[in-house]
């Protein structure tokens, strides 16, 4: 059964601390993001991946990392930089394939992140 | 640059009658276009998506959306609601970022209430 999993589901934090968010995808997708949705807002792109130990800045990375040592996996660390890290964040994938923008991503069932 | 507008924040229908969500867009050429669905705290999930086929695009769930370059539109409609369809659209805009990327541009969401 494919898809994408991210864990935990809800997380807390204390000031101060760093956390890190799983994502898993088992779709074969060369591909993942990291985006932060806050409520009544789209969604906004924290990092993004195309390739195996690559990754790049999206809109909003300042406070955040991110790693890519397998395909499979995109982990997030939200770094006591982050000021208001309190948020739903939502991992993707997508393939790569030649016609770029026609390519939908699929998104996993997110984690929600509060700082205490 | 690529941009998308939801034209409402907040639909409320009641169960059985017709849905219609409204998106516009902007782009300087023939975008790639989808309609995502987010049910509470959960991902999204894609409804459905055009990409410069056919105009009129059926998706999932009885869902169907038109495109219409002269207008710039691309609205969501279901010809009858149904109280599992209440939940967060988004109408996503697709290009290639800058970093050759599957960039995924997203209006700010309508909320869709079904009324019994």
């Amino acid at each position: 059964d494919g898809g994408i999993t991210q864990s935990p589901k809800y997380l807390f934090r204390k000031e101060g601390q760093n956390v890190t968010l799983s994502c898993e995808q088992n779709l074969n997708h060369d591909a993942m993001y990291w985006y932060r949705q806050d409520p009544g807002q789209g969604l906004r792109l924290i990092y993004y991946s195309q390739i195996v130990n690559d990754f790049q800045k999206g809109d909003i990375a300042e406070g955040y990392s991110v790693s890519r040592e397998k395909k499979e996996s995109f982990p997030l660390t939200v770094t006591s930089a982050q000021k208001n890290p309190t948020a739903f964040y939502l991992c993707a994938s997508s393939t790569q394939g030649r016609r770029i923008s026609y390519n939908e991503q699929f998104f996993g069932p997110g984690t929600r992140l509060t700082v205490l | 640059a690529q941009s998308v507008t939801q034209l409402d924040s907040h639909v409320s229908v009641s169960e059985g009658t017709p849905v219609l969500l409204r998106c516009n867009y902007s782009s300087s050429y023939s975008p790639s276009l989808f309609w995502y669905v987010q049910h509470p705290n959960k991902g999204l999930q894609l409804l459905l998506k055009y990409t410069s086929a056919a105009t009129l695009v059926k998706g999932i769930n009885g869902f169907e959306a038109e495109f219409k370059k002269s207008e710039t539109s691309f609205h969501l409609t279901k010809p009858s609601a149904h109280m599992s369809d209440a939940a967060e659209y988004f109408c996503v805009v697709s290009d290639r970022g800058s970093g050759g990327y599957n960039k995924l541009i997203f209006g700010a969401g309508t909320r869709l209430a079904v009324h019994p």
